[in-house]
């Protein structure tokens, strides 16, 4: 299997515009997680998704972050406007869940933002 | 409160020493699993080991070895003989029945350089 991929891999962008980070998980598996990684907060949880379903997205800073996911092959995760603060290493994941692997995540190799 | 504390932010080794890096969670439930994840400076995170609370059976996996403790709430990893190769940032994390065992809360991290 190809792995989770992740797309962009660096995306620069200045304050205001809209980002939008794809993901595709493993084939097969039920969970993908959006993390987002800093150097002053390390990994944060901010959305996970069970057969496509949004199950706890406590984890996203506000309002200006979204995520979908419209099918088992695909997800997204939009910020619209973007602010520097945004600027971090956004990671994708997936796990075959409870039957498979509990707690295994098969991590993408992550879409670096910079915002100016 | 911090669930996963990983209080050796950086550590050097030189080649072929034996090293330990420390992880100290926090829970209330019963049942809850323990991991350890490996980010090479590739940048994706790699899970190295899961542990669930009931099974307090040390293990080695070559190199590798893992001690938990629920006494301590301790879940420490030891590499021997550290190689090269092993440089990298190490995270400890945790994820609780109660919270969804999918949910990781990953500690802050220990970046490891063996130095040749």
């Amino acid at each position: 299997d190809a792995g989770v991929i992740q797309s962009p891999r660096h995306e620069v962008t200045e304050m205001g515009q809209e980002v939008t980070l794809r993901c595709k998980p493993i084939s097969g598996h039920d969970y993908l997680f959006w993390y987002r990684q800093t150097m002053m907060r390390g990994l944060e949880l901010l959305i996970y998704f069970n057969n496509n379903v949004p199950i706890d997205d406590s984890g996203m800073p506000e309002d200006r972050f979204s995520a979908k996911m419209p099918n088992a092959s695909f997800s997204t995760l939009k910020i619209q406007p973007s602010e520097p603060r945004d600027s971090a290493v956004y990671f994708c994941a997936s796990s075959p869940g409870l039957a498979g692997g509990l707690g295994e995540l098969f991590f993408g190799e992550g879409s670096r933002l910079t915002v100016l | 409160a911090q669930k996963v504390t990983q209080a050796q932010t950086e550590i050097s080794v030189v080649e072929k020493e034996d090293v330990t890096l420390d992880c100290v969670y926090e829970t209330r439930d019963t049942t809850y699993y323990l991991f350890w994840y490996k980010q090479p400076p590739s940048g994706e995170l790699v899970f190295l080991i899961r542990r669930n609370s009931f099974d307090e059976q040390n293990e080695i996996s070559g190199r590798y070895s893992w001690n938990f403790q629920k006494s301590t709430s301790s879940f420490n990893f030891t590499i021997t003989a550290s190689q090269v190769v092993d440089s990298a940032v190490y995270f400890c994390a945790l994820s609780e029945e109660g919270t969804g065992a999918n949910n990781l809360f990953f500690g802050t991290g220990t970046r490891l350089t063996v130095i040749p």
